[in-house]
């Protein structure tokens, strides 16, 4: 059974501070992962998708990496910005019945940029 | 492009009631939707995976007759939760996906509180 475990839980940084926050699956057999972002209360919007057959995936000042051997994917926020405040998701798509994609998505990071 | 939209956005009703949530696919045919749930600080649990025009395949744990998922058309699909309880209580997002193995583009999410 695939779980998806992302670290820290929460995170408190200042402004301008460069951070990372990780997702480890313990499956290999992935289709894609993608990091979303969720404010409170609200839906989630989707960040980067890196296929499995990619290293990773870069959108402004964030990065996304995928080591699929390994179970790992990082991403990397450069230069936080208080607005970055939300909880980070990190979601693996698996096959589900030969032809559809089914989401299995990590515990989420909280984060809080200090201005 | 890729919208997908929720109605209603936030739903008080009693025990006993039923009530209906809508997951629409504004600009793109959505072959398949998916409903996930989640509760107070915990992250999405998939319920169900619907494809237009069929039965919805339903994820371990979830009664398929207390949520009815109903996927019609292309564009709409609607969950109901019947005979709702308090431990119904939750925010219910949906996901469209226009095929098989395509990304999931998710709804702003329905908060339903059970009293």
């Amino acid at each position: 059974k695939q779980e998806v475990t992302q670290i820290p839980a929460a995170l408190s940084v200042p402004e301008g501070e460069n951070l990372v926050l990780n997702c480890s699956f313990t499956d290999s057999a992935i289709y894609n992962l993608q990091w979303f972002r969720q404010d409170p209360g609200k839906g989630l919007t989707s960040l980067l998708l890196i296929q499995s057959s990619q290293r990773e995936q870069t959108s402004g000042r964030l990065n996304a990496s995928l080591d699929k051997s390994s179970g790992r994917s990082t991403l990397y926020i450069a230069a936080s910005q208080p607005g970055d405040s939300a909880t980070y998701l990190c979601a693996v798509s698996l096959y589900y019945g030969g032809a559809t994609n089914k989401l299995i998505f990590g515990t989420g990071t909280l984060l809080a940029v200090q201005p | 492009g890729a919208v997908v939209s929720q109605h209603p956005s936030r739903v008080i009703c009693k025990s006993g009631t039923s009530v209906k949530i809508e997951c629409r696919s504004l600009d793109f045919q959505a072959t398949t939707m998916f409903w996930y749930r989640q509760f107070p600080k915990q992250s999405l649990m998939l319920m169900a995976t619907s494809n237009e025009g069929s039965k919805a395949t339903y994820e371990q744990g979830v009664e398929k007759d207390k949520f009815l998922i109903n996927h019609a058309s292309l564009t709409l699909s609607t969950l109901t939760v019947t005979s709702a309880h308090p431990e119904d209580s939750s925010f219910y997002i949906c996901s469209a996906s226009s095929g098989s193995l395509r990304e999931q583009y998710f709804g702003p999410g329905t908060r339903l509180t059970v009293t």
